[in-house]
């Protein structure tokens, strides 16, 4: 059974940074393109940021370029995120997501349960 | 950047209906699009990919049709259990998402 559970997720500062991680288990990690997806309180869906099996390929979303960092770690089955200078508008639940090829070009078969983020003074 | 349009954003049908849920994509993009269902509360689970193949264990009431600008999911027979947003998702370059559409019973 494929699971997906993200941790790291909490309360923080305007301008502070977070470090997502996503550990994954029932399927060869290092076969799949990972993903990282986010919905503000409320609102809908919206990709944050991808990376390919061998870590080749990797996009973000515009609004989160230049702040957050995405990686995995095959040897570990994890997944990570890593966001600075973080802003108002980064308040989301963050779902890590599995894509069933091993580009970054892809939609999303599983996804975690996801974890909170509140970005708040 | 190719923008992902849905319609109705909301909708309230009776038991037993036929619903339609329409996306838009604002150039074309093949048959690159999925559609997801995320019940109240839960986690998005993934009904159709390739705009119109069926994810294992999906009920058949739910389908998939279109291709380039103009797609649809399709409920044959509205079920309770189908209240959700449905929300469309095109994956042939940057990853975007529709906006979502509320199904609610009448």
């Amino acid at each position: 059974e494929v699971q997906l559970v993200e941790s790291g997720g909490g309360l923080v500062q305007p301008g502070r940074s977070l470090r997502l991680s996503c550990a994954a288990s029932g399927f060869t990690f290092d076969d799949y393109a990972m993903h990282w997806v986010r919905q503000a309180p409320g609102k809908g869906l919206e990709w944050v940021s991808g990376i390919s099996w061998n870590s080749g390929s990797i996009g973000y979303a515009d609004s989160v370029k230049g702040r957050f960092t995405i990686s995995r770690d095959n040897a570990k089955n994890s997944l990570y995120l890593q966001m600075n200078s973080l802003r108002a508008e980064d308040t989301a639940l963050y779902y890590c997501a599995k894509s069933p090829g091993g580009s970054s070009g892809w939609y999303f078969d599983y996804w975690g349960q996801g974890t909170l983020v509140t970005v708040s003074s | 950047d190719i923008q992902m349009t849905q319609s109705p954003s909301s909708l309230s049908a009776s038991v037993g209906d036929r619903v339609t849920i329409t996306c838009r994509a604002s150039q074309g993009i093949s048959n690159y699009l999925a559609w997801y269902q995320q019940k109240p509360g839960k986690v998005p689970k993934l009904l159709i990919y390739a705009a119109s193949t069926l994810q294992s264990g999906v009920p058949s009431r739910f389908s998939g049709s279109g291709s380039g600008t103009d797609f649809t999911l399709t409920i044959s027979s509205l079920q309770p259990e189908d209240v959700a947003t449905y929300y469309c998702q095109k994956y042939n370059s940057a990853l975007t998402f529709g906006g979502g559409t509320k199904v609610e019973i009448k």
